[in-house]
């Protein structure tokens, strides 16, 4: 069965960096785009970054466009999100999610880890 | 970048009900539209896609409709297991976006 779990989060001050990680299993995961999307604690969903299955081809949120990487390593089925200059407002759960072809939607979600920015 | 509004904001209603939840896109998306349902501490889960297309496994007391700029959830006969927040998420350019959700309440 499909499963994906993150891992990577916790406390950070601002201005620092930090790096998420996704693994995947059950299914091909070189086959498919992966996204990220973060809830602020008491929040709606945002959705963060993509990634295409090859890692060719990426897109950000303004929100972190600049600051945050996507980029996957498909020998060992892990999807990653390099946070940079964290803000207080990057608090967040964060989830992977694995994309259903042709493009967009998400059928399958990670459990999701919290990155807390704070001093 | 395209903005999503959903409302109501909250929605109280009572085993049973039939409910509607609607979406609005500030410009047309034509049907590149899902929904999801999401609990407390849990992942969201996929219940509908390209506007009205039922996913696996979903009861059919959802359906989703609409197209271009205006969307809705309805949900027939409420069940305890519904009350959720439900999110709409556009998938037409990058980058995607979700709306602010409707939380469904028992009333």
């Amino acid at each position: 069965q499909v499963q994906l779990v993150e891992s990577g989060g916790g406390v950070v001050q601002p201005g620092r960096s930090l790096r998420l990680s996704c693994a995947a299993s059950g299914f091909t995961f070189s086959n498919y785009a992966m996204h990220w999307v973060r809830q602020a604690p008491g929040k709606g969903l945002e959705w963060v970054a993509v990634i295409s299955y090859d890692g060719d081809n990426k897109y950000f949120a303004d929100s972190v466009k600049g600051r945050f990487t996507i980029s996957r390593d498909n020998s060992k089925n892990t999807l990653y999100l390099q946070m940079s200059s964290l803000r207080a407002e990057d608090t967040a759960v964060y989830y992977c999610a694995k994309e259903v072809p042709p493009g967009g939607y998400s059928d399958y979600w990670g459990q999701g880890t919290l990155v807390t920015v704070s001093s | 970048d395209i903005q999503m509004t959903q409302s109501p904001s909250t929605l109280s209603a009572s085993v049973g009900d039939r409910v509607t939840i609607t979406c609005r896109a500030s410009q047309s998306i034509s049907s590149w539209l899902a929904w999801y349902q999401q609990k407390p501490g849990k992942a969201p889960k996929l219940l509908i896609s390209k506007a009205s297309s039922l996913e696996s496994g979903v009861p059919s007391r959802f359906s989703g409709s609409g197209s271009g700029t205006e969307f809705t959830l309805t949900i027939t006969s409420l069940q305890p297991d519904d009350f959720a927040t439900y999110y709409c998420q556009h998938y037409s350019t990058y980058p995607f976006s979700f709306g602010q959700g409707t939380k469904l309440e028992i009333k």
